[in-house]
């Protein structure tokens, strides 16, 4: 079975900083790996999608995305964070065949003036 | 650009009441999920939908809850006689025939609230 492991439940940055938010995954195939972003008491917005190809993908609002298969990992960082930044976000790690999507507990980040 | 609808957004009802939550995904998309979220909490899958039937459903979605495409363009989740536990965000999802990449777009999310 999928999984997807967030090592970081809060994260506080300041503005202007460098991110990087954790996701390592778990799946035994070629995975589906997407980073959705939740702004308090909305939906999610999808940030960043991999399947194959290039390993660093960009994504909407200055985000990417690095996979490693070594490392089972698909962190996402930002050269520079801005205050609209705050929210939480989540890792998500899919199949083929258009199945259910697994998220991991998500990461808050907090963006400090 | 087009979008998931989901009505409503907060629904509040007391415990053993029914309650459906309704979505309206993307025109053209033809594969459907619900998933839900307890406040502070991961979100989980509950079921996918395809072809009027269920392609895929969690051990969440037991007998208390039902799907339905009662039309070419609503998606119901119905939850028969709901409890405490029950109260999270659902959020609906779909994705189009021609996914690439196997991307759900999401709906805003109803809340509900049950007493």
């Amino acid at each position: 079975a999928q999984s997807v492991t967030q090592p970081d439940i809060h994260i506080t940055v300041s503005e202007g900083a460098s991110l990087e938010l954790r996701c390592n995954y778990s799946y035994g195939a070629t995975p589906y790996l997407f980073w959705y972003v939740q702004s308090p008491g909305q939906g999610l917005q999808l940030l960043l999608k991999y399947f194959s190809g290039d390993t660093l993908v960009q994504g909407i609002k200055g985000f990417e995305a690095e996979f490693k298969r070594s490392q089972s990992s698909f962190n996402l960082r930002k050269p520079s964070v801005h205050w609209s930044d705050a929210a939480e976000y989540f890792c998500a790690v899919g199949a083929e065949g258009r199945r259910a999507l697994t998220f991991g507990s998500g990461t808050r980040l907090q963006v400090q003036p | 650009e087009p979008e998931v609808t989901q009505t409503p957004s907060h629904q509040v009802t007391q415990m053993g009441q029914e309650v459906i939550l309704r979505c309206v995904p993307i025109s053209n998309h033809l594969y459907f999920y619900w998933y839900r979220q307890i406040l502070g909490q991961k979100v989980e899958f509950l079921v996918s939908f395809y072809n009027n039937e269920i392609s895929e459903k969690s051990e969440i979605f037991d007998d208390q809850f039902s799907v339905e495409r009662p039309d070419g363009s609503n998606f119901t989740l119905k939850i028969r006689s709901t409890k405490l536990e029950d109260s999270a965000m659902y959020f609906c999802a779909s994705i189009g025939q021609g996914a690439r990449y196997n991307e759900q777009f999401f709906g805003p999310g109803t809340r509900l609230t049950v007493l």
